[in-house]
């Protein structure tokens, strides 16, 4: 079956421009998640959904992070007025939800660039 | 807050040999644990887990893993390595509190020499 999809796989933005990540998880997941990863760096949590619910959104960087998830399916995740330090790959996942065994499966991500 | 540890960053083997990656911890409650592997060029998949039971977890591809919790570590082993294991691996905890979120190591890149 499908797994998680991301788009657009790679995005070159200047500074100071907006951009939207789009994540489709796995149909029926009800657990949503996006990971910052940094050159050389693991991911970093930034967000949680569970449906259209952010229950934790603890790791967002700063207020130009917004993430959203209306339908309890597809995913956005939206950087307002971009830096240079926003420049890494953003990684959605997704799980059934429930238990925290669970395995989460992850898209391929989307690589920004901010020049 | 919980922490990870990866102490190789990049680890160059032959084929055939046994592989040891290690991965400890900082956590004071009850933990979840997992690696998760990134092949060239692919997305994060998982190799193995462990929450609960026999401390030696078996994964996929010949991998296990040994949960030591008196040393909060959970060291990944391959007895005899391939080339096709050329990847970047990574080491990742979550709590029985709070939702399922990941805190990953920083990783740790294996190269396989044929």
């Amino acid at each position: 079956g499908a797994g998680v999809s991301q788009s657009p796989r790679y995005k070159v933005a200047k500074r100071g421009q907006d951009v939207a990540l789009r994540c489709d998880p796995i149909s029926g997941h009800v657990s949503l998640f996006w990971y910052q990863q940094a050159l050389g760096q693991g991911p970093e949590f930034l967000t949680y959904f569970q449906n259209e619910a952010q229950l934790d959104k603890s790791g967002l960087p700063s207020d130009r992070f917004f993430a959203e998830r209306p339908e309890g399916s597809v995913s956005t995740l939206k950087i307002q007025r971009t830096q240079q330090e926003d420049s890494a790959v953003y990684l959605c996942a997704s799980s059934f939800g429930g238990a925290r065994s669970y395995e989460q499966y992850f898209g391929p991500g989307t690589r920004l660039t901010v020049t | 807050a919980q922490s990870v540890s990866q102490h190789n960053h990049h680890v160059i083997l032959s084929e055939a040999a046994s592989l040891e990656l290690g991965c400890n911890y900082s956590y004071g409650g009850t933990v979840n644990l997992f690696w998760y592997v990134q092949y060239p060029g692919q997305h994060l998949q998982l190799l193995l887990k462990y929450f609960s039971g026999d401390p030696l977890v078996k994964g996929i591809k010949g991998f296990e893993a040994e949960f030591i919790k008196s040393k909060f570590s959970f060291n990944l082993r391959k007895p005899s390595v391939q080339w096709s294991d050329t990847a970047e691996y990574f080491c990742a905890v979550n709590s029985n509190f709070g939702n399922e979120k990941l805190t990953f190591g920083t990783g740790t890149r294996l190269t396989i020499i044929p």
